[in-house]
Formats: structure tokens, sequence, C-alpha cells
């Protein structure tokens, strides 16, 4: 059975820093890209970040570029995303899923406010 | 304003059929086979319904189907039941510089 399970979503103040991550089960992790997505409360989805299935390429949202990074680890089947600079229009449910959709996680919220 | 639109809402009855589209450009839906729909009830996370355009995951029921015509992508819902009551979001491939985008989502109401 296919899992991704997401972790690191906390409270935090404008300008700090977050990491989150994915673990995933069931499935080849190293052969797939990863996403991260993210919906704010009451709002509608918005892709975040792409990650190749090597690593060797990731993709951003305009509204994150610069502040997060994606990146993973396919020794631990583990997808991360490191945050910086947090803004209030960060605050979210984040998911991880795997690429092309078949499969999401069941979201970690970050919420910044001061 | 999303990238791929969608109706606001859309509603039946139980038993009835109803589609939600998915409008793009020749740069995503039009381009691509690889739109995905999701649903999601209040306070739940998305649930994958269709993805690589009619495939379904494993548990999904064959009442719902994905189409697509040129850019415009549609999610079909037969036999309508009270439990398909939620938020529907369309979503696609557009290529490396952006390679998912969103539909604004579609509220459909069983009546």
């Amino acid at each position: 059975e296919v899992q991704l399970v997401e972790s690191g979503g906390v409270i935090v103040q404008p300008g700090d820093s977050l990491g989150l991550s994915c673990a995933a089960s069931g499935f080849t992790f190293d052969d797939y890209a990863m996403h991260w997505i993210r919906q704010a409360p009451g709002k509608g989805l918005e892709w975040v970040s792409l990650i190749t299935w090597d690593g060797t390429s990731t993709y951003y949202a305009d509204s994150v570029q610069g502040r997060f990074t994606i990146s993973r680890d396919n020794s631990k089947n583990s997808l991360y995303l490191q945050m910086n600079s947090l803004r209030t229009e960060d605050t979210a449910f984040y998911y991880c899923a795997k690429h092309p959709g078949d499969y999401w996680g069941q979201g970690t919220l970050v919420t910044v406010s001061s | 304003q999303s990238a791929l639109t969608q109706p606001a809402s859309v509603s039946g009855s139980p038993g009835q059929s109803i589609t939600i589209s998915c409008t793009g450009t020749s740069s995503d839906v039009g381009t691509y086979n690889l739109v995905s729909w999701y649903q999601q009830h209040p306070g739940k996370a998305p649930k994958v319904m269709i993805y690589e355009g009619s495939k379904r995951p494993s548990g999904v029921s064959n009442r719902f189907s994905g189409s697509k015509s040129g850019n415009t992508a549609s999610l079909t819902i037969s036999g309508l039941q009270a439990e398909d009551e939620a938020d529907y979001y369309c979503c696609a491939y557009a290529g490396t510089s952006t390679p998912w985008v969103f539909g604004g989502g579609t509220k459909l109401t069983v009546l």
C-alpha cells in the first residue's frame, strides 16, 4: 500500500524558517518525481515545487522561488521542503504527492503568525 | 486567478449524471494527457479520483470517469450519490517551467 506521510507543520512567526518532511512507502521512491502542493484555509490548491526522481532538477512556483528548497533522500525514501523567510501568506496545509498525481499525503499544517 | 478554468458550482439530483469541465490551453491540457481530478470534502485532504486523464486509482468507483477534448478536460460522475457532494479540483501538467497548474475548484451539490 502506497503511503505518503507529511510532518513538521507548526506555528511560526513571520521571517522564521521551517522544514517539512514526507515519508514515502509502498512504491519504488527513486523511480518517481515528487511534488509539494499547498492549500491555504478556505482556498484552492496551489502547486509549490517539484523534484525529479534523482534530485538533479527542481522547480518552484513564483510565490516561493528563492525562499523554499525542495530536496529528497532516496536512501531514506523521504522528501523535504525547507521554507525560509516565511510570510503570513504561506499559511496553509502542505501536501506531498507522487508524480503523476496518483497518490497524495494527508497534509501538515503550517501557520505563520505573529 | 487560476491557470485552469472550472465552473464555480454544479448541481444534480441523486441518480443523475453531471460533468465538470476544466479548460486550459494548448500548453497544458491540450498538449499533455496528464490531467488529474481531486475530490475534497470539508476538512479533509484531497482524494485522487482520476489521474493521467482517465485512470482511476484502486478503490475509486467506476461512476467517476475522465476525458479530454482539445484544451478542455472533463470529469463525469454518473449515478450521483449524496456522498459525492464535495469540492472538485482539476490539475494539469504544463511542462517544466510550471509543472502543475490547478483549477479554482467546483462545488458539487447533490440536490
